[in-house]
């Protein structure tokens, strides 16, 4: 099984809609992060988050929101999605102790917005 | 604020070619560096990684990097790559342990 999983996998949505991006774990893994994927632009934080009660701003929020359900759940929201967010997603954790601890990654949810 | 820079935006290899792709970062604090590997239609993975010691690290498939700290740079090397190594290979420097910074890839491809 999947240690960390996202859902949907595929999304085409239009211009306008809410839309949410899942994402849960079992590495028992504090620290959460989403990202998107743009071709030529590497990786980009959008959110991240240490446990429940403590979630951050990365380099690209605006237009995103974030929610920690539970330890093991992080979900990424598009309140009004429009055609310049149509990216891959990739939800990713890290172990919280050690500056060396890479960061493990989902499979991405790709999103098309119409 | 924290950069990580990849030159090489696409490489176009032959089969049991050497490889090596460069990767400069802007942060002069104590570093950890990493290298991920993203194959077709998957997520990425790790490759190898740096945070002490030796500055010529091993990782998985025959893949190895080099930290040269007065350079600023962890450049990925591979002596013979396969058709298996196509992929996009990304460095990534974790900032104040929290945040971690990419570089923007490089898509390698290599011709059977």
């Amino acid at each position: 099984d999947a240690d960390v999983t996202q859902t949907p996998r595929n999304r085409i949505t239009k211009t306008g809609k809410r839309i949410m991006l899942e994402c849960s774990q079992t590495k028992g893994h504090d620290r959460m992060y989403w990202y998107r994927q743009d071709p030529g632009l590497g990786l980009r934080l959008i959110y991240y988050s240490f446990d429940v009660k403590d979630i951050n701003k990365g380099e690209i929020s605006d237009g995103y929101s974030v929610s920690r359900q539970a330890q093991a759940k992080f979900s990424l929201s598009l309140e009004s999605a429009i055609p310049n967010q149509t990216a891959l997603y990739f939800c990713a954790t890290r172990q919280r102790e050690g500056p060396y601890n890479e960061q493990f990654f989902g499979p991405g949810t790709r999103l098309t917005v119409l | 604020a924290q950069s990580v820079s990849q030159h090489n935006h696409h490489v176009i290899l032959s089969e049991a070619a050497s490889l090596e792709l460069g990767c400069n970062y802007s942060y002069g604090g104590t570093v950890n560096l990493f290298w991920y590997v993203q194959y077709p239609g998957q997520h990425l993975q790790l490759l190898l990684k740096y945070f002490s010691g030796d500055p010529l690290v091993k990782g998985i498939k025959g893949f190895e990097a080099e930290f040269i700290k007065s350079k600023f740079s962890f450049n990925l090397r591979k002596p013979s790559v396969q058709w298996s190594d196509t992929a996009e290979y990304f460095c990534a420097v974790p900032y104040n342990f929290n945040k971690f910074y990419f570089g923007s890839g490089t898509k390698l491809n290599v011709k059977p």
